[in-house]
Order: structure tokens, then C-alpha cells, then sequence
């Protein structure tokens, strides 16, 4: 089955943890990219990534963190620096420029 | 900065009505703008991408336009159903060397009422 897959769906966070978000496709995509939505809002872009062991920084990139060691995989990292880190994130990937798919999302609430 | 506007908000509709959901865009450089449907807890679903070229795609009851000029797309749903339901998005993505972003409008809620 080909898509992007998130894991965990639902993640909670106490204060003071860093906790990392899970982003995988078998899509062959070059770009990937992570957003978060806040309630009724739009997303916003955290981090993105052209090709393995780059990637650059977005609108929001501030208590986040990323790597990108394979094609297939782009973790991100919520820190301790992120604030107010209870939103909903939504991986993507894209083949260069075309349209970018979604995978399901991930809950992250702090305690 | 590009900023993009999705109106109205929220939009309750009975079923079978034609409508239409717009969003505007304050920088005209764009690459190409994407619609994108979103239900409750989900990850969105792509329905249409238009290339900065072009002025309109359709996908079954669906038609998207463009005016790049303006800084305007429309979507425009035919006869509307119940499934139909959920909030719509658009995005644009910047023309830049590096990267591919999409900035993305708040979104229109849709209901459609049997």
C-alpha cells in the first residue's frame, strides 16, 4: 500500500519533554515537508526537505527539530523550547514541485 | 509576504445547491495554487492543482479558477451532497529558488444539510 504514514496518532507530552513525531512514505518523493495546524487555522510550515541530509527551516521553525538520514523518512522533534507545542502536525511529500501528499496527522497534547 | 484568504469562514448549505468558495492571494508570483479538502481529525486530500498557466481545472463536479492577476481562485462545487461536507483549503506555492512551499488560507468549514 503506497501513502505517507504518521505515527503515533495521539501523543501526549508532559512539560519539559522533548518528543519526537514519526513521518514515513513509500512514494519515492524527493521533498517532505511538516505542518502544524492550530484549531480553525490553516498550516503552517515548520520544516522541509529537498533531498537526504538537508532540509531548511520554515515559517515556525522555532522549539523544532528534523533530520532527514533517508528518502523515506522525515522524523521531527518537538522540544522543550516549543512553547505552546499542543497542535495537530501534518507530514507531506512531494515529487519536486507537484502536488504534495498528506499523511493522517498526529494529536500532540501536553499534559 | 504572501498571505492567502479563504471566505466566507463557514458556509451551511442544503443539499443540492451549487456553490462557490473563494480564496485570494496578496502576491501574484506564484507557481500554482492547490485546493484541498480536510475532514474532522484528518490529513487533507489534494482535488485540484492549477499551474500559474492555466485558468481553470475540473474534476467531476468540482471547478477550480484562477485569475493570477487578481490574486482569486474559486472553487466552484455542482450540486452539493451531504459527503460533500468538510473544510476546503487552498494553498499557494511561491515561486523561489530554494524550496517548494504552500502558504495556506484559514480554510471554509462546508455543510451541506440533507
Amino acid at each position: 500500500d503506497g501513502g505517507i504514514t504518521q505515527s503515533p496518532k495521539y501523543l501526549f507530552r508532559k512539560e519539559g519533554q522533548n518528543v519526537t513525531l514519526s513521518c514515513e512514505q513509500n512514494l519515492n518523493h524527493d521533498a517532505m515537508y511538516w505542518y502544524r495546524q492550530d484549531p480553525g487555522q490553516g498550516l503552517r510550515l515548520i520544516y522541509y526537505s529537498q533531498i537526504v541530509n538537508d532540509f531548511q527551516k520554515g515559517d515556525i521553525a522555532e522549539g523544532y527539530s528534523v533530520s532527514r538520514e533517508k528518502k523515506e523518512s522525515f522524523p521531527l522533534t518537538v522540544t522543550s523550547a516549543q512553547k505552546n507545542p499542543t497542535a495537530f502536525y501534518l507530514c507531506a511529500s512531494s515529487y519536486r514541485t507537484e502536488t504534495q501528499y498528506f499523511g493522517p496527522g498526529t494529536r500532540l497534547t501536553v499534559l | 509576504k504572501q498571505e492567502v484568504t479563504q471566505i466566507p469562514a463557514a458556509l451551511s448549505v442544503p443539499e443540492g445547491e451549487n456553490l462557490v468558495l473563494n480564496c485570494s492571494f496578496t502576491d501574484s508570483a506564484i507557481y500554482n495554487l492547490q485546493w484541498f479538502r480536510q475532514d474532522p481529525g484528518k490529513g487533507l486530500t489534494s482535488l485540484l492543482l492549477i499551474q500559474s498557466s492555466q485558468r481553470e481545472q475540473t474534476s467531476g463536479r468540482l471547478n477550480a479558477s484562477l485569475d493570477k492577476s487578481s490574486g482569486r481562485s474559486t472553487l466552484y462545487i455542482a450540486a452539493s451532497q451531504p459527503g460533500d461536507s468538510a473544510t476546503y483549503l487552498c494553498a499557494v506555492r511561491r515561486r523561489e529558488t530554494s524550496g517548494s512551499r504552500l502558504t495556506f488560507g484559514e480554510g471554509t468549514q462546508l455543510t451541506v444539510n440533507p
